[in-house]
């Protein structure tokens, strides 16, 4: 069965970094796609971006210039970084497993736990 | 951007109703929709896939159906453990969600 867990620091201040960790056992993530998406307060939830099973990636236009996937096959995990955070990054961030053919890419059927990210001074 | 638009956002219904909630698209997503429920403190579990199509290991009382821009999930029957948060999300393109319906027992 596979199982994800988010990881990294609870709080980040303003104008800085936050990074996560997304560890994955179970599976390969050599196969399919691999998101983040993320929860703010109220509600609203928010698809970040992906990384593919080769490596490659695809980023939500609105983040484009602050985000990065990237990955380490040989410890199973993806990263996500965001640069220059705002109060407005406070969120909840997920990463989750997609679907791999044009049908079912997009189809998030395993989710991690969550880690819950403050950006505050 | 496509936008989805969910309603109710509150729902109080009693145990053994059938209880429906609606997904609207900003435009024509041709079926790419899908349906996610989220209990209190846990990750989201996705139900419905491609509008109607029932994920393993789901009660068979969820169901979804639409087409063009209007989607709707359906419970046939309440059951106590059924309250949570329902989140549409669609990905004919990019990926998005809608605001989440919350269902409560009256």
């Amino acid at each position: 069965e596979v199982q994800l867990q988010e990881s990294g620091p609870g709080l980040v201040k303003p104008s800085q970094s936050l990074s996560l960790t997304c560890s994955v056992t179970g599976y390969s993530i050599t196969s399919n796609y691999w998101g983040w998406i993320r929860k703010f307060p109220g509600n609203k939830m928010e698809w970040m971006g992906y990384i593919s099973y080769s490596g490659s990636t695809s980023y939500n236009p609105s983040l484009k210039s602050r985000i990065s996937i990237t990955r380490d096959t040989s410890k199973n995990q993806f990263f996500l970084q965001l640069n220059s955070v705002t109060t407005e990054d406070t969120a909840t961030y997920y990463c989750a497993r997609s679907g791999i053919t044009i049908a079912a890419m997009g189809v998030m059927d395993a989710w991690g736990q969550g880690a819950s990210v403050t950006v505050s001074s | 951007d496509i936008q989805m638009t969910q309603s109710p956002s509150l729902l109080s219904a009693s145990v053994g109703d059938r209880v429906t909630l609606s997904c609207k698209a900003s435009q024509n997503i041709y079926k790419y929709l899908n349906w996610y429920q989220q209990k209190l403190g846990e990750a989201p579990k996705l139900l419905i896939y491609y509008t109607n199509s029932l994920q393993t290991g789901i009660p068979s009382r969820f169901s979804g159906s639409g087409s063009g821009t209007d989607y709707t999930l359906t419970i046939s029957s309440l059951q106590p453990e059924d309250v949570a948060t329902y989140f549409c999300q669609q990905y004919n393109s990019w990926w998005t969600f809608g605001g989440g319906t919350k269902l409560e027992l009256k």
